[in-house]
């Protein structure tokens, strides 16, 4: 059972926009900021949105983040088939002095 | 380019030590960041196992804290992992990153893992 809590998979046609839920607490995203990370299949995490909504260079625009009190979203617009991955939302939890992870959402394309 | 790799056994016996290298290029451990560990058992999702500062400073997973061991090399610029009585629920791919870790404001922590390794696959079995 993760700390942080999104669901198991979200899906939407291409050129759609999506939007992943990550559910928390006040230990951890509440008082924190949230990282997302996409993980193509077969390969490494990758980083895509860091401090709730900032990304790295690189990062398309159709990428975004945002946070209201324990919980975080990432948005994704412009849907493409090569955005089908598991995707990640990550922070520090204060009280138990870990990054935790969420469970992952698997998002299709269809 | 900041690029990590990950070397060790791809099978270890139960009761054993795991053992892990991550060699960094394109960037000097001793200039800062946390060096961290991640592992993903088949099929589920992320587990930070640590991490370690250029300084040599470590962070540990209370779950894994006893059985690890995360420890930096500055002159060949490598960082490992040592992880001890393994048992088959810590088969996983190990992955090595880079971390970012601080608040800008006091209390209010950012941690995210901005460059990783591409992993590599460990199985516990005798």
């Amino acid at each position: 059972q993760s700390v942080l809590t999104q669901p198991p998979s979200v899906s939407a046609a291409p050129g759609q926009k999506v939007t992943i839920s990550c559910s928390g607490s006040s230990s951890n995203i509440g008082n924190n900021y949230v990282s997302w990370y996409q993980q193509l299949p077969g390969t490494a995490p990758k980083l895509l949105i860091y401090d709730n909504n900032k990304r790295p260079s690189g990062i398309p625009d159709r990428f975004s983040g945002s946070k209201s009190g324990t919980s975080a979203t990432l948005g994704i617009t412009g849907l493409q088939t090569g955005d089908e991955a598991d995707y990640y939302c990550g922070t520090w939890d204060s009280s138990l002095s870990v990054l935790v992870f969420g469970g992952g959402t698997k998002l299709t394309v269809l | 380019q900041v690029q990590l790799q990950e070397s060790g056994p791809g099978l270890v016996k139960p009761s054993e030590t795991l053992s892990l290298t991550c060699a960094v290029s394109g960037y000097s451990i001793s200039s800062g960041y946390y060096w961290g560990w991640i592992r993903q058992p088949p099929g589920k999702g992320l587990e930070w196992i640590g991490s370690i500062y250029h300084s040599g400073s470590t962070y540990y997973n209370p779950s894994l804290k006893s059985r690890v061991t995360i420890s930096v090399d500055t002159s060949k610029n490598q960082f490992s992992l040592k992880l001890s009585s393994v048992t088959a629920a810590d088969t996983a791919v190990y992955y090595c990153a880079r971390g970012d870790y601080g608040d800008y404001v006091l209390g209010h922590y950012y941690y995210y893992m901005d460059v990783w390794g591409k992993g590599t696959t460990v199985t516990v079995s005798s």
